[in-house]
């Protein structure tokens, strides 16, 4: 496979559900990203790896809890989750944190009943 | 505050008709403004990237060029399957990407 991969595309769970969302880059990036994807509303930058280490938590509730074991793989460990975290859930890579382009997976469609 | 806006939000294009989508931008320190094309359940596409006043880059019917305080995206005689959200970006000395809210182009055969 090529580019960028996440799992599952589609995701309807409950608020006292636990869930995760994987992704998984194919590119030889070191850098990875959570990004929130609400109707109308620009992309909102969640969380930030670069070499495996967390750099960046954009003020994200702790119900989202993000997962980096290897340059290669990102979860985002879910639970006790709110209606209003309905959204498409985007993973995107790039080469280090330099002016690079980020390449995007297809995204998780996540429906919080 | 960094802060990036499209316009228009929704364009209607009939094949043929060319138009230009734009990007303004304010941003403490410009590392790079990027254009990625969105369709319906997919991510982001990457498109272009430009770093400096001036620039300019082109593939198929897209060119994009860059001012120091905003961006075009020309479309050439469209055809439908370039109905897309077109998406800007830009990265800040901070390396935090600022998006848009997109435009979303409709093309008509």
């Amino acid at each position: 496979e090529t580019g960028v991969t996440q799992t599952p595309r589609h995701l309807v769970m409950g608020m006292t559900n636990k869930k995760s969302l994987k992704c998984e880059q194919h590119l030889g990036h070191n850098a990875m990203y959570w990004y929130k994807q609400s109707a109308k509303k620009p992309l909102e930058l969640m969380f930030v790896y670069s070499l495996e280490e967390r750099v960046e938590n954009n003020s994200v509730p702790s119900r989202f809890s993000p997962e980096c074991p290897n340059s290669s793989h990102l979860f985002l460990h879910l639970h006790t989750l709110q209606p209003e975290d309905s959204a498409l859930y985007l993973c995107a890579s790039s080469h280090e944190r330099s002016n690079q382009p980020q390449h995007f997976g297809d995204g998780t469609r996540l429906s919080i009943l | 505050e960094d802060q990036v806006t499209q316009s228009p939000e929704a364009l209607r294009l009939q094949e043929g008709e060319s138009s230009s989508l734009n990007c303004s931008y304010t941003v403490s320190g410009l590392r790079g403004l990027f254009w990625y094309r969105q369709d319906p359940g997919k991510g982001p596409e990457f498109l272009f990237t430009l770093y400096s006043a001036g620039e300019e880059k082109e593939k198929e019917r897209l060119k994009a060029t860059l001012t120091k305080k905003e961006s075009f995206l020309h479309i050439t005689a469209p055809k439908p399957e370039d109905s897309a959200t077109y998406l800007c970006a830009v990265q800040a000395w901070t390396d935090k990407l600022i998006f848009g809210t997109g435009t979303r182009l409709q093309v008509f055969p």
